[in-house]
């Protein structure tokens, strides 16, 4: 079963503006992260944040963690095109590496 | 370039075939993933490996067979093929402990099974 969700399940912007996800999980977490996934492609890890943490940056990169809430939220500041992509999160739930993913969101940065 | 490696890319296999899906990293990681990718449902883990020789069961296991002979392979069999396991499969490999610091991922196998 899915451990995190995604909302919203789709995002359109103008390039230039700030997107942001949020993702919801129902267990306790060790760590979440968030991955990118373009068209036809791989995933690629984003940002990793520990239950301990509640803020983190990379780039143009902003996560959040609000554990008492069980949430998570992701911030993409002056999107791109390149930007256009799925996001995922992911959890840790028990330390041993295995991650639950989302659904997902999907961008789309219009120019 | 260090990474993960997923071959085929593609294939098409009818009803009742078998196939085996090679995954090969680079990294030295000791953790391998298997996953499934299904519209509107994110990624599902079928199979992992903790470490050569070891595997252990994820999620969705059924119909599908796992083996890690060496550190660098991970192996997915479809012994008997059936149309609800057409999807894209991903494989991916992680560190584990204090190094961990999520998963790299392959480009992933598009297996349409009719």
């Amino acid at each position: 079963s899915q451990q995190g969700e995604e909302d919203p399940q789709a995002l359109s912007i103008q390039e230039g503006e700030n997107a942001t996800m949020n993702c919801s999980y129902k267990t306790s977490i060790n760590n979440l992260q968030w991955y990118r996934q373009n068209s036809g492609r791989g995933l690629v890890h984003l940002i990793l944040i520990r239950s301990n943490e509640r803020e983190k940056h990379s780039g143009r990169l902003r996560v959040t963690l609000d554990t008492s809430k069980k949430s998570s939220s992701l911030l993409i500041t002056a999107s791109r095109a390149a930007d256009t992509a799925s996001y995922f999160c992911a959890t840790d739930r028990t330390n041993d590496y295995k991650l639950s993913f989302g659904a997902g969101t999907t961008v789309t940065v219009r120019a | 370039n260090a990474g993960v490696t997923q071959t085929p890319k593609f294939r098409v296999l009818k009803t009742g075939q078998s196939m085996t899906l090679l995954c090969a990293q680079d990294m030295n990681h000791e953790y391998m993933y298997w996953y499934r990718q299904d519209p509107g449902m994110g990624l599902r883990l079928i199979h992992y490996s903790v470490g050569e020789g070891t595997t252990a069961k994820g999620e969705v296991p059924d119909g599908y067979n796992v083996s890690r002979l060496k550190k660098q392979n991970f192996l997915l069999g479809l012994e008997s093929a059936a149309p609800s396991q057409t999807s894209v499969y991903f494989c991916a490999s992680s560190s584990a402990g204090a190094g961990f610091y999520g998963y790299t991922f392959g480009s992933g196998t598009r297996l349409t099974v009719v």
